[in-house]
């Protein structure tokens, strides 16, 4: 496995449920990142980990709750969602630096019913 | 402040023709603009980028022009082929990666 991976691709759920996104980079990095994408909408960031801590958290409900348990696997736990919540989930990995791009993982399209 | 305004929305063009988009930003502590292109059920990646010490920046087909004094960046796709097919993002960033604020992309489609 190469890049960023995340799973499952594709996930239904009831507002009820509780679910989790994975995400897991193989490329030595040491930032992650989960970007929420909504159509016509720009890439919001929900949360980035350097070096295992979370440094940003832009005010995210807290339904949604960022798990970083080494500087290789990101987790979003998802609970008691809403239908706007719907949206393709984006994980990327970095390098801390000047000039480091995001690689981005596929996503996970979410749609909560 | 923070925000990267893109146009256009939608963009068709003939195989073989111009594509170019346009971003602009008010936040002038902005150092870093990068390009990114996403397929349909990929995540975007990087396609080119620059940094505002500079006008243009080419790479292959793709060039960045940049003008700092308008705060405006244009992305523009040379001999555009069916494979160009995508949705292109412009973003911005001050500092660190995480500071990149993304514009609301271009799907752009290249019709045979």
């Amino acid at each position: 496995e190469t890049g960023v991976t995340q799973t499952p691709r594709h996930l239904v759920m009831g507002m009820t449920n509780k679910k989790s996104l994975k995400c897991e980079q193989h490329l030595g990095h040491n930032a992650m990142y989960w970007y929420k994408q909504s159509a016509k909408k720009p890439l919001e960031l929900m949360f980035v980990y350097s070096l295992e801590e979370r440094v940003e958290n832009n005010s995210v409900p807290s339904r949604f709750s960022p798990e970083c348990p080494n500087s290789s696997h990101l987790f979003l736990h998802l609970h008691t969602l809403q239908p706007e919540d719907s949206a393709l989930y984006l994980c990327a990995s970095s390098q801390e630096g000047l000039d480091s791009p995001l690689h981005f993982g596929n996503g996970t399209r979410l749609t909560v019913t | 402040q923070q925000q990267v305004k893109q146009s256009p929305q939608s963009l068709i063009v003939q195989k073989g023709g111009i594509s170019i988009i346009n971003c602009a930003y008010e936040n002038t502590a902005f150092d870093y603009f990068p390009w990114y292109q996403q397929f349909p059920g990929k995540g975007p990646a990087l396609l080119i980028a620059i940094r505002p010490d500079v006008s243009e920046k080419k790479e292959g087909r793709f060039t960045i022009s940049f003008n700092k004094s308008a705060k405006q960046f244009s992305l523009h796709i040379m001999d555009s082929q069916p494979g160009d097919s995508a949705t292109y993002f412009c973003a911005a960033r001050t500092g660190t990666a995480s500071k990149l604020t993304f514009g609301t992309g271009t799907r752009l489609q290249v019709t045979l």
